[in-house]
């Protein structure tokens, strides 16, 4: 079955310094991967996506997601934190698997917080 | 582009009677909608998929009579928690997507709050 493993439920990083936001997926057949963001009693909002194009993926904010096939893994990256990073963020996939309709299958998140 | 509402975006109701949540794609038009819940510090929870103008698609342990889904058209799909009790008490959010596959993105809403006493 499809999974996607979010390591760490909640990364502390100071203003400035680099986010790293882990993602791990089983999918046996090519997936598409996704980052969204939540902020506190909001829905979710695309960072950016991978659809088997440019395996570096660049998104909003200034996030971008490298896709490793070989590691299974989608990690999001920013360089420099802001504090209005400060908020949930969700891995999802999906794929042409099981007669979904699209259907995303999240992680459990992970919640960044950003110190002055 | 792709701008999904949702409404209310919270309610409060007593336990026993029904709710409705409306959810819009403001600027495109949806054949699938999506139905999802998420209780507090937790991942989002699909519950039933819906496309326009078909009956919708409940997940494993959805009870399909209790929450009621209607895509009546292109722009608007509606949940309807019927009888509702405290523990149905959630965040519910919906999302939309141009097509049924799984290439097109979806787009939340806002998520609507609910709260039976």
């Amino acid at each position: 079955a499809q999974s996607v493993t979010q390591l760490g439920s909640h990364v502390s990083v100071s203003e400035g310094a680099l986010v790293l936001l882990r993602c791990n997926y089983s999918s046996s057949v090519p997936p598409y991967l996704f980052w969204y963001v939540q902020y506190p009693n909001q829905g979710l909002q695309l960072l950016l996506k991978y659809t088997s194009a440019a395996t570096l993926v660049k998104g909003i904010n200034g996030f971008e997601a490298e896709f490793k096939k070989s590691e299974t893994s989608f990690h999001l990256t920013k360089p420099s934190a802001h504090m209005s990073d400060a908020a949930e963020y969700f891995c999802a996939v999906s794929g042409p698997y099981g007669g979904s309709q699209g259907n995303l299958i999240f992680g459990k998140g992970t919640k960044l917080s950003v110190k002055p | 582009g792709a701008v999904v509402s949702q409404h209310p975006s919270w309610v409060i109701c007593k336990s026993g009677t029904s709710v409705k949540i409306e959810c819009r794609s403001l600027d495109f038009q949806a054949t699938t909608m999506f139905w999802y819940r998420q209780f507090p510090k937790q991942s989002l929870m699909l519950m039933a998929t819906s496309n326009e103008g078909s009956k919708a698609t409940y997940e494993q342990g959805v009870e399909k009579d209790k929450f009621l889904i209607n895509h009546a058209s292109l722009t608007l799909s509606t949940l309807t928690v019927t009888s509702a009790h405290p523990e149905d008490s959630s965040f519910y959010i919906c999302s939309a997507s141009r097509g049924p596959t799984y290439q097109e993105t979806q787009y939340f809403g806002p998520g609507t709050r609910l709260l039976v006493l």
